[in-house]
């Protein structure tokens, strides 16, 4: 299983396009990069998913270099409903299993 | 409503007591799991279940029991549990043990517990 590691948190206001980067160094190559958002008292939400250049959905996108070696999810003109934990995982179809390892995620405040 | 229904969402127990978290999914999905969430900790997965046969044990304490007896139903039973154990328990399922890497894994809400 590839490790991610994200910032701890980040702050942003009203508006602004908010990127959390993650890092996944050892990223396999069947590897997908999957990002998921979680409010308190609630249970994560998958958000997007990718495995290389550039998706986008209603939601966000997701940018990921050549290399692979990491993603960015980028929210376009954040609301403070945005408020959030957003976790990032890597792992592929044979190691599904280890994929549902969370880690500690970034918490993402947004400010009025 | 994500389609991952738990029950109750709120639970008080004293470390004496039995009871049991209930989880139900009518997505159609064959793969289901249960996680704890402690206090500002990232997410442990405890059990995974695919079509109804637990694939996965992470080391979880025998005071929790789990039971899948259908694809669409999972409840953990709990007995004589610690005050660390207070946590949200979380449900979730997936298409299947590997269709959740591509198609995602949907939540559910969770059960607050507390145990006293």
């Amino acid at each position: 299983l590839a490790k991610t590691t994200q910032p701890i948190s980040m702050d942003s206001y009203e508006g602004q396009e908010v990127n959390i980067t993650c890092s996944h160094n050892n990223i396999a190559t069947n590897d997908y990069i999957t990002w998921y958002q979680q409010f308190p008292s609630q249970g994560p939400r998958f958000i997007i998913q990718g495995y290389k250049t550039k998706v986008t959905n209603e939601v966000a996108s997701l940018f990921i270099p050549a290399d692979r070696k990491s993603s960015t999810l980028s929210l376009p003109r954040v609301s403070l409903s945005d408020t959030a934990v957003y976790y990032c995982l890597v792992g592929d179809e044979d190691n599904a299993g280890n994929m549902l390892t969370f880690g500690g995620g970034t918490r993402l405040m947004v400010k009025p | 409503e994500t389609g991952v229904t738990q029950t109750p969402r709120h639970l008080v127990m004293g470390m004496t007591n039995k009871k049991s978290l209930k989880c139900e999914q009518h997505l159609g999905h064959n793969a289901m799991y249960w996680y704890k969430q402690s206090a500002k900790k990232p997410l442990e997965l405890m059990f995974v279940y695919s079509l109804e046969e637990r694939v996965e044990n992470n080391s979880v304490p025998s005071r929790f029991s789990p039971e899948c007896p259908n694809s669409s139903h999972l409840f953990l039973h709990l007995h004589t549990l610690q005050p660390e154990d207070s946590a949200l328990y979380l449900c979730a399922s997936s298409q299947d043990r590997t269709g959740g890497i591509v198609y995602g894994y949907t939540f559910g809400s969770g059960t607050r517990l507390t145990v006293v």
